[in-house]
């Protein structure tokens, strides 16, 4: 059984830093890529970001390009996203979810399964 | 900057077919988008029902299908059931590894 499950979500001030990390199991984890989508209080779904199954490609919306960073590490089958410079309009549940770009073997282009998703609050 | 364009709203009576639909606000969309569908409820993860423009994901009940209407993916409904009121959202694959998601539809089943 496929899972997904989030941690290191929680209150943070503008301009402070956060670290989510999505631990994954039933799937081997480096054959799939992996997004991070979110939504805002009352707002729909937005993708955030995306890597490649070995790690080598990453891939950001507009909105957090050069204040969140994406990674993972397959020896321990996990999903990360680093947010710096956070902003009142990052308030928002974060999704980890499997799919929505390219391993070495294929491509995905959507997403198959999800985390439960974790609340990250920016405010002073 | 393209948007995927959604119905803000839509109402189908139980029992009733519906389609929601998945456009550009700049272009049409084609299988190329590979476009999916996902289904939330309040407070609830989203779940996958179509991907790659028809394929349903397991486990996801045939009155769910996907295809391609004019210039725009389709979601159809057909059979509607109370617990099918809930928000949708399309995502299109925008290449260069974006994937963008359409503002989602409030489907109402009454």
């Amino acid at each position: 059984e496929v899972q997904l499950l989030e941690s290191g979500g929680g209150l943070v001030q503008p301009g402070g830093s956060l670290r989510l990390s999505c631990a994954a199991s039933g799937f081997t984890f480096s054959s799939y890529a992996m997004s991070w989508v979110r939504q805002a209080p009352g707002k729909g779904l937005q993708w955030v970001s995306a890597i490649s199954g070995l790690g080598g490609s990453t891939y950001y919306a507009d909105s957090v390009k050069g204040r969140f960073t994406i990674s993972r590490d397959n020896s321990k089958n996990t999903l990360y996203l680093q947010m710096n410079s956070l902003r009142a309009e990052d308030t928002a549940v974060y999704y980890c979810a499997k799919g929505g770009g390219c391993s070495s073997a294929s491509c995905q282009y959507s997403f198959d399964y999800w985390g439960q998703g974790m609340l990250v609050t920016v405010s002073s | 900057q393209t948007v995927v364009t959604q119905e803000p709203a839509l109402s189908v009576s139980p029992g009733g077919t519906v389609t929601l639909t998945c456009g550009l606000s700049s272009g049409s969309v084609s299988t190329r988008y590979y476009p999916s569908w996902y289904q939330q409820t309040p407070g609830q993860a989203p779940r996958t029902l179509i991907y790659s423009t028809n394929t349903r994901s397991s486990g996801v009940p045939d009155r769910f299908s996907g295809s391609m209407f004019g210039n725009k993916a389709a979601l159809t409904i057909t059979g509607a059931q109370a617990d099918d009121e809930s928000d949708y959202y399309c995502v299109l694959y925008m290449g260069n590894g974006i994937v963008v998601f359409g503002g989602g539809t409030k489907l109402t089943v009454l």
